[in-house]
């Protein structure tokens, strides 16, 4: 079946533009995880749903980062007044949210996302 | 807190020879631990995992890592590398609780194979 899917794979924007990025989940996940990963290391984590609901968004950097997930299934990473620093891949994972422990989570592709 | 320390940056092999990609983790808990890998220009994609069954655990590709936790070690090991191989590969562990399990990822080894 189709895995985690993200658009748009790649972003140019300028210093100071709103951008959004989209994470569409394996069909029937209903955790979805927001992951950033900075040129030269690991993920780090961002933000978690459980169905619509933002049960932890402790790694999200500023409150220049927002995100939703309005219906259960496709979550939009939502960045105000980008800096050069918010370059970076912005990874999306899904996991079933059934298992009531630690489950495996699916990773997109990514956005890669450029701020000149 | 849980933390990941992936002691090579990166590990050069020959073609045929074989692979260590070494791990230590800190958790709190009884950890569930992954090892993920990340060809160029493409997702991450999970190798093994393990929690808390069998302290060795087998995944794709004939890679394998054991459990260790007296020494808090998830290296990642495998008898004969092959070119298709090289990629980074990346030590994950997870504590999880009411609010989910996040992962925690390492810095990351650069594995490169030689012909």
């Amino acid at each position: 079946g189709a895995g985690v899917s993200q658009t748009p794979s790649n972003k140019v924007t300028e210093k100071g533009k709103y951008v959004e990025l989209r994470c569409d989940p394996i069909s029937g996940h209903t955790a979805l995880y927001w992951y950033r990963q900075s040129l030269g290391q690991g993920p780090e984590f961002l933000i978690y749903f459980q169905g619509t609901g933002a049960a932890d968004d402790s790694g999200l950097p500023n409150d220049r980062f927002f995100a939703v997930r309005p219906e259960g299934s496709v979550s939009t990473l939502k960045i105000q007044r980008t800096e050069r620093g918010d370059s970076a891949v912005y990874l999306c994972a899904s996991s079933s949210g059934l298992a009531g422990g630690v489950e495996t989570q699916y990773f997109g592709p990514g956005t890669r996302l450029l701020v000149l | 807190a849980q933390s990941v320390t992936q002691l090579d940056s990166h590990v050069s092999v020959s073609e045929g020879t074989p692979v260590l990609l070494r791990c230590n983790y800190s958790s709190s808990y009884s950890p569930s631990l992954f090892w993920y890998v990340q060809h160029p220009n493409k997702g991450l994609q999970l190798l093994l995992k393990y929690t808390s069954a069998a302290t060795l655990v087998k995944g794709i590709n004939g890679f394998e890592a054991e459990f260790k936790k007296s020494e808090t070690s998830f290296h990642l090991t495998k008898p004969s590398a092959h070119m298709s191989d090289a990629a980074e590969y990346f030590c994950v562990v997870s504590d999880y609780d009411n609010a989910g399990n996040m992962l925690t990822f390492g810095g990351g080894t650069r594995l490169m194979v030689k012909p």
